[in-house]
């Protein structure tokens, strides 16, 4: 069955560091994967779409990378601040058919930044 | 900022009672979900809704459960004998167009404790 696998459960850094989570999946070929953020009682709120084709994406502090051999995306935050203490998670669109784009989360990478 | 709303923000009922979650998708958006996530863990994939029907559901979406689009607004999912293991936040989300590449739009969940 397909799996995808959030290495970390928990990651804490520095502020000012950079942090990497990463997003391992198997039994799968995604044409895109995504990245969320998630606070505590909250929903997931979307952060980055990386597709099959691209092999890196950027949005302001954020990095995503996309290995379609090694099938795994990392995820980066650089010069990482408190208020980017949260969950991440990576999901897949799954595979039920059509093109409806339900979504398969990761567990998820609770990131603690300390000041 | 439009946003996906979900009422009520927490439902207690007890084993065995039938409770109805809703949501109010973004306006202009096309697609609508259904996910879980129980205490603890990853969030769950349960329906995705396309032109006032069902278009793909998980193996957890059985026969207790239902959606519906009773008006131009409102979007629900019904448990119809609510369990102990149904207990979990509930989230709504929306999408604008099709393919899986687009974003979700979550809305902030309902938390239901089924005692």
């Amino acid at each position: 069955s397909q799996k995808i696998e959030q290495n970390s459960e928990a990651l804490n850094i520095q502020e000012g560091k950079t942090a990497t989570l990463t997003c391992n999946y198997t039994n799968y070929s995604p044409a895109y994967l995504q990245w969320y953020r998630q606070d505590p009682g909250r929903g997931p709120v979307f952060l980055l779409l990386i597709r099959e084709n691209e092999k890196e994406k950027r949005k302001e502090r954020l990095k995503v990378t996309f290995d379609t051999t090694l099938k795994q995306s990392l995820f980066h935050i650089t010069a990482s601040q408190p208020a980017d203490s949260a969950t991440y998670l990576c999901a897949l669109v799954g595979d039920y058919g059509g093109s409806q784009g339900n979504l398969i989360f990761g567990k998820g990478t609770k990131l603690s930044v300390k000041p | 900022e439009p946003e996906v709303t979900q009422t009520p923000s927490h439902q207690v009922t007890q084993m065995g009672q039938e409770v109805i979650l809703r949501c109010v998708p973004i306006s202009n958006h096309l697609y609508f979900y259904w996910y879980r996530q129980i205490l603890g863990q990853k969030v769950e994939f349960l329906v995705s809704f396309y032109n006032n029907e069902i278009s793909e559901k998980s193996e957890i979406f059985d026969d207790q459960f239902s959606v519906e689009r009773p008006d131009g607004s409102n979007f629900t999912l019904k448990i119809r004998s609510t369990k102990l293991e149904d207990s979990a936040m509930y989230f709504c989300a929306s999408r604008r167009t099709s393919g899986g590449a687009n974003e979700q739009f979550f809305g902030p969940g309902t938390r239901l404790t089924v005692l």
